[in-house]
């Protein structure tokens, strides 16, 4: 068990809707990221923040957000859900810093959408 | 459990021997790297990790080579036991950002 924790695990819904996905990071750690995992891309760096603020931006569609609350916490949005959207979905947390070399990454267990 | 990447390269190993996975990364102004092990149905878990200033770095069990003339990196697993069994990815970070470009990933199996 990494720490990090996602809900929900699992969700379905149809093209054209809105769904939050929820991560909390491990207990004093303070950068959270997002990655998109499907079959035919691998895993996709969505987005970070670090204490509340945006980090770094990858492949994150202008249909996704994201944000981190002051308790640490964070949510990715998607909205106008599309079929390819269907992936699992993965939060990861660091401790932050400025130390790319000594910040681990731990990754949630994942959400996993489906987009019928 | 989940099934991720369905066509990735899948390399098969004797239990006991060492295996070697190998990655080519895309960015010469990466300057991090990072090599992950992802189980069926869980999340990617952190293995080992390098520097670009650095050319081996040794963990337990497992060794990094990074090559940055040919920009390849490779994950050495020493006596490879039936848990290794899992896909293997390895991650670059370019320089002055905190992003993470994620290689393919290859299956690792590990027979008895």
């Amino acid at each position: 068990d990494s720490g990090v924790t996602q809900t929900p695990k699992h969700l379905i819904t149809a093209t054209g809707q809105r769904v939050t996905l929820r991560c909390s990071p491990r207990s004093g750690d303070l950068s959270v990221y997002w990655y998109q995992q499907s079959l035919d891309q691998g895993l996709q760096f969505l987005i970070q923040y670090y204490n509340g603020e945006e980090r770094a931006k990858g492949n994150i569609l202008e249909r996704f957000s994201a944000q981190q609350f002051p308790d640490l916490h964070s949510e990715l949005n998607l909205s106008s859900l599309e079929l390819g959207d269907s992936a699992l979905y993965f939060c990861a947390s660091s401790v932050g810093g400025t130390s790319r070399g000594s910040d681990t990454q731990y990754f949630g267990p994942g959400t996993r959408l489906t987009v019928l | 459990g989940e099934s991720v990447g369905l066509h990735l390269p899948t390399l098969s190993v004797q239990e006991g021997d060492n295996s070697i996975i190998n990655c080519a990364y895309s960015n010469s102004a990466s300057d991090y790297f990072i090599w992950y092990k992802q189980e069926s149905g869980k999340g990617p878990q952190f293995i080992i990790d390098i520097r670009s200033n650095m050319d081996k770095r040794q963990g337990q069990r497992v060794t990094v080579l990074l090559n940055k003339t040919v920009k390849h990196l490779s994950l050495q697993i020493a006596a490879t036991q039936p848990g290794d069994s899992a896909v293997y990815f390895c991650a670059e970070s370019p320089t002055g950002t905190y992003k993470y470009i994620f290689g393919t990933g290859t299956r690792l199996k590990v027979l008895a």
